[in-house]
C-alpha cells in the first residue's frame, strides 16, 4: 500500500523567504510526528499531532516554525522567513495509534536548502 | 531525554552476522528499546522492538540483557543493501515520541 509522502522533495529557498512543506500520512493513521534533521546529525523532534490536535510543539526551534493538520490527515509544516541555519531535511513521519507500540513510518523527507 | 550508547560505526562482511550493540542503562521499567535504520537519503525505517525478552522477526533479531541496560541488535546474514545509519532508542512519553541519538553506521563490504 501506499506509504507516507511528502512533497517537494528538495527546496531551494532564499534567505527570508517563507515555506510550506506537506505532508501526506498513511490513510487512517492518527499520529503525525515532523522531525528535522542536520546533515550527519539523528532526526530530531519538532511537533506532534494526534489527529488534529497538535498535542506538543515542544521541538519546534523558534516562532517562525508553524505545523498545522486542520482535519486529521494531511499536514503542512510552515517556516516563515527562512534563515541559513534551518537548512536540513524535514522528516515526516505517521503511526496507527496514539498510544501502545505502534511503530512510525517515515516519509522519504524534504531537503530544503536556504541560500 | 532518553539516552542511548552506540559505537560510531562498525564493518561487517558480506554473509556474515552483524551484532550492533547498544546501552541504555537509564531504561525504564515499562519503555520499550526500538531499533531503527536510515538507508542513505531515505526515512528511518523501523526494524524490531522489544520489552524484556528477545526478540526476531523477518529483518533481525533483538537480545535484550535481563537487566535491561544493553541489548544488541542482530542481522544474521548481512548483505550491502543492509549498510545504513542503525539507530537505538527508547521511546519517551506515551505517544512514541521518537528520540534519536546519533547511531551507528554499519558498512558491509564484499
Amino acid at each position: 500500500g501506499a506509504g507516507v509522502s511528502q512533497s517537494p522533495r528538495y527546496k531551494v529557498a532564499k534567505r527570508g523567504q517563507d515555506v510550506a512543506l506537506r505532508c501526506d500520512p498513511i490513510s487512517g493513521h492518527v499520529s503525525l510526528f515532523w522531525y528535522q534533521q542536520a546533515l550527519g546529525q539523528g532526526p530530531e523532534f519538532l511537533t506532534y499531532f494526534q489527529n488534529e490536535a497538535q498535542l506538543d510543539k515542544s521541538g519546534l526551534p523558534s516562532d517562525r516554525f508553524f505545523a498545522e493538520r486542520p482535519e486529521g490527515s494531511v499536514s503542512t509544516l510552515k517556516i516563515q522567513r527562512t534563515q541559513q541555519e534551518d537548512s536540513a531535511v524535514y522528516l515526516c513521519a505517521s503511526s496507527f495509534s496514539s498510544g501502545g507500540v505502534y511503530e512510525q513510518y517515515f516519509g522519504p523527507g524534504t531537503r530544503l536548502t536556504v541560500t | 531525554d532518553a539516552k542511548t550508547t552506540q559505537p560510531t560505526s562498525m564493518d561487517c562482511a558480506e554473509g556474515r552476522a552483524a551484532n550492533l550493540p547498544c546501552n541504555h542503562s537509564t531504561i525504564s521499567g515499562n519503555e520499550y528499546v526500538y531499533w531503527y535504520r536510515q538507508i542513505h537519503s531515505q526515512g528511518p525505517q523501523y526494524i524490531i522492538h522489544g520489552l524484556k525478552n528477545n526478540e526476531t522477526n523477518e529483518m533481525a533479531s533483538l537480545i535484550i540483557t535481563e537487566d535491561r541496560k544493553s541489548s544488541t541488535l542482530i542481522l544474521p546474514h548481512a548483505t550491502l543493501r543492509d549498510t545504513a545509519v542503525y539507530y537505538c532508542i527508547f521511546y519517551s512519553g506515551g505517544y512514541n515520541k521518537l528520540i534519536f541519538g546519533a547511531g551507528t553506521r554499519l558498512a558491509v563490504h564484499p
